[in-house]
C-alpha cells in the first residue's frame, strides 16, 4: 500500500459530461501530482500542487483543472469529456526534496468515456 | 526537456532465468534521478528502483538490480531469478533536479514501458 489514496477505482461517463476525480496524498505529503496513462499517449504529467497551490502543468486541457485543498488532498475536473479522454488517471505525491527518491502513486482511475 | 527511450515493446523470458530491460534517457542537467516502475494487470504502478546521477554505485533491491551507465546515458533494469508475478509492464522514468532551473515541479518522465512475460 503506497498511503496514496484514489477514488473512484472505476468511473464510466458519457461524452459531455464532467467527472471529479479524488487523491488523498501520503500523511506529511505536500505535494501532488496528477497523471494521464492512455493507449496512444503513454504516461503523461498532467498538474502539480503544492501545499494548496498550482506549481506546474504539463499536457492538460483546457477542459481539465485541478486543486489542492487545504487538508491537502486534490480533485481533477474532467469537462466536456470526450471519447479519447478514455484513460487511467494517477495521483502521485512526494516528499518535496530531490534526495527523495520515490514518488508514490495511488491505484489509478480509470475512466471510461462511452 | 528530458526523454526516456525504452526500445523493447516485449521481452520474454524463462521462469527463473535472468532478463534485461533496456532504458535510455536524455537530459542535459546534470542532477537527476532514474526509476523503474512495474505495472501488473491491476494498474497500479510500484516502485521498484532508484538511481542518482552522482550515486557511486549501482542501484540494487532484492532482486532487481540497476545497470547504470553514466556515459551512454542508459539505466537499464536486471531482474534475476525470474518468477511468473513478474509478468508485467515495466517503466523506465526520469526526474531532474528542478533547482537547476529555479523551478520545483520534480515530475516525472517515463518511457513507453516494456512488457515482461515470464514463462513456466
Amino acid at each position: 500500500d503506497s498511503g496514496v489514496t484514489q477514488t473512484p477505482k472505476h468511473l464510466i461517463t458519457a461524452t459531455g459530461q464532467r467527472v471529479t476525480l479524488r487523491c488523498s496524498p501520503r500523511s506529511g505529503d505536500l505535494s501532488v501530482y496528477w497523471y494521464q496513462q492512455s493507449l496512444d499517449q503513454g504516461l503523461q504529467f498532467l498538474i502539480q500542487y503544492y501545499n494548496g497551490e498550482e506549481r506546474a502543468k504539463g499536457n492538460i486541457l483546457e477542459r481539465f483543472s485541478a486543486q489542492q485543498f487545504p487538508d491537502l488532498h486534490s480533485e481533477l475536473n474532467l469537462s466536456s469529456l470526450e471519447l479519447g479522454d478514455s484513460a487511467l488517471y494517477f495521483c502521485a505525491s512526494s516528499v518535496e526534496a530531490f534526495g527523495q527518491p520515490e514518488a508514490f502513486f495511488g491505484q489509478g482511475t480509470r475512466l471510461t468515456v462511452v | 526537456a528530458q526523454k526516456i527511450t525504452q526500445t523493447q515493446p516485449g521481452m520474454f523470458v524463462q521462469e527463473k532465468e535472468a532478463v534485461t530491460l533496456d532504458c535510455t534517457y536524455d537530459t542535459s542537467d546534470p542532477s537527476y534521478g532514474l526509476f523503474w516502475y512495474k505495472q501488473p494487470s491491476s494498474g497500479e504502478m510500484i516502485f521498484l528502483i532508484y538511481q542518482g546521477s552522482y550515486d557511486q554505485q549501482n542501484a540494487t533491491e532484492g532482486r532487481y538490480s540497476l545497470n547504470f551507465q553514466k556515459a551512454r546515458k542508459s539505466a537499464n533494469l536486471v531482474i534475476s531469478a525470474s518468477q511468473l508475478g513478474d509478468s508485467a509492464m515495466y517503466f523506465c522514468a526520469m526526474r531532474v533536479d528542478p533547482s537547476n532551473s529555479g523551478g520545483s515541479n520534480y515530475k516525472l518522465t517515463f518511457g513507453k514501458g516494456t512488457l515482461l512475460t515470464v514463462n513456466p
